[in-house]
């Protein structure tokens, strides 16, 4: 069974330019939800999708980051302008049951 | 104070030992405990549920005492493979994630 795909691995980008980042989920997992990670940090919750619909995104900075489930399978993250602190790992995950998640193996973004 | 609070470490321990790692919690509600797993630049993956009860697979005992919000993770006779950086993980309305334990198992 494939895990959950992100794309792309890798970004490195000038501040104030636009960024996104795609994540395809496990087959079947109605849950996705997008994390934060910093150096040194456990992952943080961006925002929590049940299928289509947004239902956690308390902790998304709406002033410039901004995201989307169109269909409730595909999620696009999207941030613009980027800032330097922004700079961090962006972690997908999706969860058949809403506990057990399984994370794909992220976007590491530096904002120079 | 942070909701999901570990020792960040790190711990050095020789092959063989037992190490344990406690994770402390602050909503008194909360409702699911994990901890999970993330070796260096990869991904964290679920290493065992928590349940009120405790429980055990293999050389790794979850505990969980809620009177005293914390949880806690032993593992018997450390492998070089188990190190890795253990991650808290606390429940309520969403997940809750510490910062981290690393562990660095040496020969």
């Amino acid at each position: 069974e494939a895990g959950v795909v992100q794309s792309p691995r890798y970004k490195i980008i000038e501040k104030k330019q636009p960024v996104a980042f795609w994540c395809n989920p496990i087959s079947g997992h109605n849950t996705l939800y997008w994390y934060l990670q910093n150096l040194g940090q456990g992952p943080e919750l961006l925002i929590r999708y049940e299928n289509e619909e947004a239902v956690d995104d308390s902790q998304l900075p709406k002033d410039r980051f901004s995201a989307e489930r169109l269909k409730g399978v595909d999620s696009t993250l999207k941030i613009q302008p980027a800032e330097l602190g922004d700079s961090a790992v962006y972690l997908c995950a999706s969860s058949l049951d809403g506990y057990e998640q399984y994370f794909g193996p992220g976007t590491r973004l530096t904002v120079t | 104070r942070k909701e999901v609070e570990q020792d960040p470490g790190p711990f050095n321990v020789p092959e063989g030992a037992t190490v344990a790692f406690n994770c402390t919690y602050s909503n008194s509600a909360s409702q699911s405990f994990f901890w999970y797993r993330q070796d260096c630049r990869k991904e964290p993956k679920l290493l065992m549920s928590v349940y009120s009860s405790g429980n055990e697979d293999g050389r790794f005992t979850a505990q969980l005492n809620r009177a005293s919000q914390y949880i806690s993770l032993l593992i018997r006779d450390s492998k070089l493979s188990d190190s890795a950086t253990y991650l808290c993980v606390v429940t309520h309305t969403d997940m809750r994630f510490g910062a981290g334990t690393r562990l660095t198992v040496k020969p």
